[in-house]
């Protein structure tokens, strides 16, 4: 398996744009977690999805920013409108919820500037 | 909700020195915690991982300890080499709630070790 992919890898944008990140992950994982890191606040937690539905999106900061997971093997995060406080890089992770452990696979990740 | 403490936030150790990273959680319900190494510009990954019925874990040369107890754990690295120099995570998370429900792992704030040859 070629594990959790994500695209873009880097995205600039002006402020007020919107932004998508995108994320396929593990076939046959039926969890799928969005990630925001920075150097600040660290590793954060914005929004899990189990079997495409979404579970708990607490973690995410305000309005301006959505997910959705229309099937299995896709997911997007949407910032609209984007601003310079969101850059950061965002990670997509994606684990097995049947088994004993919660091990989540990262994907590479979505390093966001927004100018 | 579940809160992971992590220190230090930072650490410098000689090649061939330990370095010891800690974490405290506060919720009784959690039985799973998994470290997650992150090498610059790279993604977090599961080095290694203990359940609550297991006090310490060895692979060649980390190890974690548990007390369950005290509400804390801790990552140990021997004989440090530069390939270490990562950011390591320390993590918390009960497994899958009685009514199936899944349980979100929280994450440690991270510490930063540098590992200098």
């Amino acid at each position: 398996d070629a594990g959790v992919i994500q695209s873009p890898r880097h995205e600039v944008t002006e402020m007020g744009q919107e932004v998508t990140l995108r994320c396929k992950p593990i076939s046959g994982h039926d969890y799928l977690f969005w990630y925001r890191q920075t150097m600040m606040r660290g590793l954060e937690l914005l929004i899990y999805f189990n079997n495409n539905v979404p579970i708990d999106d607490s973690g995410m900061p305000e309005d301006r920013f959505s997910a959705k997971m229309p099937n299995a093997s896709f997911s997007t995060l949407k910032i609209q409108p984007s601003e310079p406080r969101d850059s950061a890089v965002y990670f997509c992770a994606s684990s097995l919820g049947t088994l004993a452990k919660n091990i989540q696979y990262f994907g590479a990740g979505t390093r966001l500037s927004v100018l | 909700g579940e809160n992971v403490e992590q220190h230090p936030s930072t650490l410098s150790v000689q090649e061939g020195d330990s370095a010891v990273i800690k974490c405290t959680y506060s919720d009784s319900a959690s039985n799973y915690f998994p470290w997650y190494k992150q090498e610059l510009g790279k993604r977090p990954q599961l080095i290694i991982d203990i359940r609550s019925n297991v006090g310490e874990k060895k692979d060649q040369r980390i190890a974690v300890t548990l007390n369950k107890t005290a509400k804390h754990f801790s990552l140990h690295i021997t004989e440090t080499q530069p390939e270490d120099s990562a950011v390591y995570f320390c993590a918390a998370s009960p497994t899958l709630h009685p009514s199936g429900g899944y349980q979100k792992v929280t994450f440690g704030t991270g510490t930063k070790l540098q590992v200098i040859p």
